[in-house]
Parts: C-alpha cells; structure tokens; sequence
C-alpha cells in the first residue's frame, strides 16, 4: 500500500507565525485530503486537493501530483488553529492512507 | 458539522466481549469507511462499503466485520475483543463519482477494551 510521510512531526509556534506543513506520498494517489483533528478527535476535512493549488482563508494547499507530494500552508495562526494534521491520500478509490501527522501548538 | 453522526461516543468493553459501533452518513453520499485511530497514530483504514458490500479492506483481521445498510448507515462490528483494540474508531461517508471522493468524519467512537 501507499506510504504517507508526514514532517515535522511536531511544531510549535507563536500566535501570528506563518507555517508550511509537508506530505510526501510513496506512490501516485488520486484523492489527496487534508483534515485537522481538533483535540476531541473530530477530524474536519480542510482540502480535497489532488493536483493544483487551493485556498480557503489563512490556509491554503498546494500538491505537485507528479513529484508526489502537498504542501500546506498556515498563515496568521491563531491558537485555535492548534490540533493535529493530517493529509491522506489513495489511489484505487477504496483505502485512503494518512500519514502519521503533524501536530501544531499554537501560543498566545 | 459534516453530517455524519456515530454512537456510542464513548465505551468501556471486557476482553473477549463482542461490540457494535454505528454511523449514520451523510444524505446522498454513498460509501461509508471506518478507520481505527489508536493513540498518537494516524486513522488505519480497516474497511470500505459501496451499494451494501465490501469494497476493500485493510489489514485487519475477520473478527472485523462491517454491515452496510440501504439507508447508507453502517455498522463495524467487533469479535472477541483484545486490549489493543482500544482506540478510536472513526467512521466516514463519501460520494463515488468524477469529482473523486471526498470524504467526511464522524466525531468517532472511543472504545475502551479492559
């Protein structure tokens, strides 16, 4: 199955900082998914976002399919943006993969 | 809110015991997946339904079992319980079709095995 690589693995930064968030994938995936998992385990999806470059507010994500990889960027963190990220992919429709995650701490 | 809803929230089961864990997906979204998340790790996928049947599975054992319904609700059931079962179990709904499939997360269902 697909290997998802996820990095850093922790990163703590002051309220206001900027962030990039990284996910490499061992294989072509065709559904790539961003969530963020708030500390009570509810995993919201943040982007669905295969190829191409999308933004939604202060997050944005962009995926280079053919080098296998996403990017997603957090700017003006706030601490509510604290949790944990993960992105997911897959490739034949039925076994999304997460990565092991990246979790953010956010400071006032 | 993503409009899928799962029960118990929360439950406390004996080694060896058998357990049942529902989700309700989202109107209109036509496979339901559910995923173990044990502590400090990323969702495992365990199985996927599609129109009532099976459509993949991961590695999991077959004392995991899944029933899909026509109402698009499923159940993960659970045979003979093990401590390490203890986790969360995260269950999601999505929609097959040209524009991929984007998937939605219930708030999960923490199982506890003692």
């Amino acid at each position: 199955g697909i290997q998802v690589e996820q990095s850093p693995p922790d990163l703590i930064l002051q309220e206001g900082a900027n962030s990039t968030l990284r996910c490499n994938f061992s294989d072509s995936v065709n559904n790539l998914q961003w969530f963020h998992q708030n500390p009570w385990g509810q995993l919201i999806n943040l982007f669905y976002i295969p190829s191409g470059t999308k933004q939604n507010g202060r997050l944005s994500a962009t995926t280079v399919a053919t080098e296998r990889y996403s990017l997603l960027y957090i700017s003006s963190s706030q601490t509510t943006d604290s949790g944990v990220y993960f992105c997911a992919g897959e490739k034949n429709n039925n076994d999304m993969r997460f990565g092991a995650g990246t979790r953010l701490t956010v400071k006032p | 809110e993503t409009g899928v809803t799962q029960s118990p929230t929360h439950l406390i089961k004996t080694r060896g015991q058998q357990v049942t864990l529902r989700c309700s997906s989202q109107s209109g979204h036509n496979t339901v997946s559910w995923y173990q998340q044990a502590l400090g790790q990323g969702p495992q996928f365990i199985f996927q339904y599609y129109r009532e049947e099976e459509n993949g599975r991961g590695n999991f054992p077959p004392r995991f079992s899944g029933l899909q319904f026509p109402n698009y609700s499923s159940e993960l059931n659970v045979n003979a319980l093990e401590l390490d079962d203890s986790a969360l179990y995260l269950c999601a709904s999505g929609k097959t079709g040209a524009g991929g499939n984007t998937i939605y997360f219930g708030e999960g269902s923490w199982l506890t095995v003692v």
